[in-house]
């Protein structure tokens, strides 16, 4: 069976430091790759997405950034963090080019800036 | 913009069934109607899916209009823990992302 894994669950960081946030997915191969925030008491942005390997969409201009290194990993990183940053970090998978399939959420990271 | 539109919030009594409804009036011929719901504290949670037919599955069933222009997603009886924001989605291909909308805030009264 497929799982996916999301670390840390819980990340206090100060303004101006750097993030790496880290996704897995085991048991499928070439699967779509997502990358969503929730502010508190909003709904979910979507912040980028993969169809594979080095590819790389973004939803929105910030100062984040996704990388893809290999087929399962989905990377989150920013060089310098804002007080706006703060919020709840989820990533997601989806089986690929199938519409008719659900996606596949972890259970995510609060991420909070001092 | 998710292309959807849902009630802010609703209530129901535990025990009772719950019809969640959704309206979808641009839908495409191609696109599928999924539901999701995110717990309090976590991610979302897939619930089920459909494109024309009902559709049922064990946490609950999914009737879409025959035009498709709306859909109702039933709690056959809501327990405590199905207290949560139910999110209808329209979704058109495999590799696109879904859009999120605002959902819709159920509360289960014991």
């Amino acid at each position: 069976s497929q799982t996916i894994h999301q670390w840390p669950a819980t990340l206090v960081q100060p303004v101006g430091s750097p993030l790496s946030l880290e996704c897995t997915v085991e048991g499928t191969s070439n699967p779509n790759l997502y990358w969503y925030r929730q502010a508190a008491g909003r709904g979910l942005q979507l912040l980028f997405y993969s169809v594979g390997i080095g590819q790389i969409s973004s939803e929105v201009p910030q100062n984040l950034s996704a990388s893809r290194p290999q087929d399962r990993q989905f990377i989150l990183s920013s060089k310098k963090l804002l007080l706006s940053d703060s919020g709840f970090y989820l990533c997601a998978w989806s089986p690929d080019g199938l519409s008719n399939q659900p996606q596949h959420f972890g259970d995510g990271t609060r991420l909070s800036i001092l | 913009d998710a292309k959807t539109t849902q009630p802010n919030s609703m209530e129901s009594n535990e025990e009772e069934p719950v019809h969640l409804p959704c309206n979808h009036s641009t839908i495409s011929g191609t696109d599928y109607i999924h539901w999701y719901r995110q717990l309090p504290s976590q991610g979302p949670e897939y619930v089920i899916h459909g494109l024309t037919s009902n559709v049922n599955n064990r946490m609950a069933s999914l009737a879409i209009a025959e035009d498709r222009k709306s859909s109702t997603l039933i709690l056959h009886r809501a327990t405590l823990r199905d207290a949560a924001v139910y999110y209808c989605i329209r979704v058109n291909s495999g590799n696109t992302p879904l859009v999120f909308g605002k959902g819709t805030r159920l509360s289960v009264i014991a």
